[in-house]
């Protein structure tokens, strides 16, 4: 069990690009969560996979994000025509989703500079 | 809705001294409760966790009980070291075991 892994780590990019980061979730967990975290607040979440199906979205994921988990694996999120207020830590978690084993383990992050 | 809410502010305190760091929340049913903690330069890891009413959550010396009566999750440790300076989240889950909703977290700091 080698954990979830996050490329890049960091990401610097000028306003207006797209760009993409990869999540690879713990192998056998079903469940894989994207989160975005800012400078001295907590996690926030934006979406969620069960298996290769998107469950749920936040408000906070407008039309530039979309994310995607083709075969139940690993996850990718794009971000398009990227502004400022984008730059933050994206973080990926993953879980089993079993009662009394639903907890998240999360990857190191990518942290987005957006300038 | 559903929320969490966790106390204010920084912690500052000395080696040895004991910590308390309270967070309630909101939820419908009964969820599993968490601590993350954060260290410096570090990636979120799951500290400690709770499952059902009365279940008491433990790891490195931390300590936290689900109190259904009180919908509260509150982490202590009975004596800190230097080492244990981090941030703490408190994340119950929201709509059931979905998405987790973090507190804004508190910056611990102990002093030798």
């Amino acid at each position: 069990d080698t954990g979830v892994s996050q490329d890049p780590r960091h990401k610097i990019t000028k306003r207006g690009q797209n760009v993409t980061f990869r999540c690879d979730p713990i192998s056998e967990h079903n469940r894989l969560y994207w989160y975005r975290q800012t400078l001295g607040q907590g996690p926030e979440f934006l979406t969620y996979f069960q298996n290769e199906a998107q469950l749920e979205k936040s408000r906070l994921l407008s039309d530039r994000f979309s994310a995607e988990r083709p075969k139940g694996s690993f996850s990718t999120l794009e971000i398009q025509r990227t502004e400022q207020g984008d730059s933050a830590m994206y973080l990926c978690a993953s879980s089993l989703g079993v009662q009394g084993r639903d907890e998240q383990y999360f990857g190191p992050g990518t942290r987005l500079t957006v300038t | 809705g559903d929320s969490v809410t966790q106390m204010e502010g920084p912690v500052t305190l000395s080696e040895e001294a004991f910590l308390t760091i309270n967070c309630t929340y909101t939820a419908t049913g009964y969820p599993s409760l968490f601590w993350y903690v954060q260290y410096p330069g570090e990636g979120l890891q799951l500290l400690l966790k709770a499952t059902k009413a009365d279940d008491k959550g433990s790891n490195k010396g931390f300590e936290a009980t689900y109190r259904k009566e009180t919908t509260s999750f509150h982490l202590e440790k009975g004596s800190v070291q230097v080492s244990d300076s981090a941030v703490y989240f408190c994340a119950p889950p929201l709509y059931g075991n979905n998405r987790l909703a973090f507190g804004k977290g508190n910056q611990v700091v102990v002093i030798p």
